[in-house]
């Protein structure tokens, strides 16, 4: 069983518009939980931090659930920036990292 | 912010060829590096953890003797995949936590190397 699992998607949304999705992580001892964003062929770049009580950075609004051992990320009124994948990470006592495969977001005009 | 560079972007190797990957920290000293692999539409792959002045730290399953890995500086790590074969071609990234502050986990990721083995 993977420890962090993503759907793939892809998710085509016009600008403008919410687009939600989730990821699920195995081990109930993680600690912490970030999303980062990914561009095609680039390296990973840290999008935000996800806390218990849940939390916004700008049009970003990331949820955490630990009874249910998920996370969440909502991008509301969409650009077309916005297009790349989304990682869900998590982190368990020390500094590594584990990584989900990626929720692919495509944003159209 | 803090800034890791990798070089070379991309190589291109023949099979049976070792090939060396270097990741530096440009503005702090980076006393623990990570190394991943990311193969196409995957997540990415912790390999190992690289301890400046000690040896590294391989996660399992990936080959320590084949992954030579080499932090004999607090800005510069290397990684050297040894013997390479055509399952080896993948993106190797490093990261750096630095101490200059930055958000709570932020690792700050080199923009990585494309290794193609022929």
């Amino acid at each position: 069983r993977k420890e962090v699992e993503q759907d793939p998607g892809p998710f085509n949304v016009p600008e403008g518009a919410t687009v939600a999705f989730n990821c699920t992580y195995s081990n109930s001892a993680s600690q912490s939980f970030f999303w980062y964003r990914q561009d095609c062929r680039k390296e990973p770049k840290l999008l935000m931090s996800v806390y218990s009580s849940g939390n916004e950075d700008g049009r970003f609004t990331a949820q955490l659930n630990r009874a249910s051992q998920y996370i969440s990320l909502l991008i509301r009124d969409s650009k077309l920036s916005d297009s790349a994948t989304y990682l869900c990470v998590v982190r368990f006592n020390d500094y590594k990292l584990s990584f989900g495969a990626g929720t692919t977001v495509t944003v159209r005009a | 912010g803090a800034v890791v560079s990798q070089h070379p972007s991309r190589v291109i190797c023949k099979s049976g060829t070792s090939v060396k990957i270097e990741c530096r920290s440009l503005d702090f000293q980076a006393t623990t590096m990570f190394w991943y692999r990311q193969f196409p539409k995957q997540s990415l792959m912790l390999m190992a953890t690289s301890n400046e002045g000690s040896k590294a730290t391989y996660e399992q399953g990936v080959e320590k003797d084949k992954f030579l890995i080499n932090h004999a500086s607090l800005t510069l790590s290397t990684l050297t995949v040894t013997s390479a074969h055509p399952e080896d071609s993948s993106f190797y990234i490093c990261s750096a936590i630095s101490p200059l502050g930055g958000r709570e986990g932020e690792q700050y990721f080199g923009p990585g190397t494309r290794l193609t083995v022929t």
